[in-house]
């Protein structure tokens, strides 16, 4: 059974302190991506990666850093956490952009509140 | 530039009706996809359909199909016989030939007994 696996469910942090999330893909592709969601703004690419220590910024990187160390493995940093960045995070993986039909995976998502 | 366009916020159905939900989208790609995902309350996104630019005949899946006008540039979802388990959020997505998915704003659907 394929998965896309996120560290934390809810996590609850104050504000300034620096947050990792962390996201573990088991099918061996090469992209990885990190969004955002809140009401009525749908999904945001905030960062996405193609290769190990390889990132590319999406819409919304600001405020966030990503590292891409393994293949497997992608971690979303809030370097100092504010109260905008109180949302879900979701993470999600998908085969090379050659093949148009290979849908992205997700995680089960990570309700990040920031007091 | 890449969009992906979802006009309905909000909607309902009656158990057992059919029920579409608009999409529309923009690209210059000349190759790329279109996706729908279902989101229920317990926030994971499940992929539910598929259809390629160049696919001759709309994608079905079970109750899902995709009624796609490529001159239109629309890709709606038509969910038949629907149930109560389909109450959730529907998003609209596209990856061209980049690496890239582009979502929509997503619309929530309830379904009333």
């Amino acid at each position: 059974d394929v998965k896309v696996t996120q560290s934390s469910r809810y996590l609850v942090k104050r504000t300034g302190e620096k947050v990792f999330l962390e996201c573990v893909q088991d099918m061996d592709h090469e992209n990885m991506f990190w969004y955002r969601q809140d009401p009525g703004l749908g999904l945001r690419l905030i960062y996405f990666s193609y290769d190990v220590k390889m990132k590319e910024k999406g819409d919304i990187p600001e405020g966030y850093s990503v590292s891409r160390e393994k293949k497997e493995r992608f971690s979303l940093i809030l370097e100092s956490a504010s109260t905008n960045q109180t949302s879900m995070y979701l993470c999600a993986s998908s085969s090379p952009g050659s093949g148009i039909n290979n849908e992205q995976f997700f995680g089960p998502g990570t309700r990040l509140t920031v007091l | 530039a890449q969009k992906i366009t979802q006009t309905q916020p909000g909607m309902f159905v009656q158990e057992k009706e059919a029920v579409t939900l608009d999409c529309t989208y923009d690209t210059s790609d000349p190759s790329y996809g279109l996706f729908w995902y279902k989101q229920p309350s317990s926030g994971e996104m499940i992929f539910l359909i598929y259809q390629g630019s160049y696919d001759q005949q709309n994608a079905t899946e079970g109750r899902y199909s995709l009624n796609f006008q490529k001159a239109r540039k629309s890709a709606n979802l038509v969910i038949s016989a629907s149930q109560l388990g389909d109450s959730a959020m529907y998003f609209c997505a596209m990856r061209g030939t980049g690496n890239q998915f582009y979502f929509g704003t997503g619309t929530s659907l309830t379904v009333i007994p």
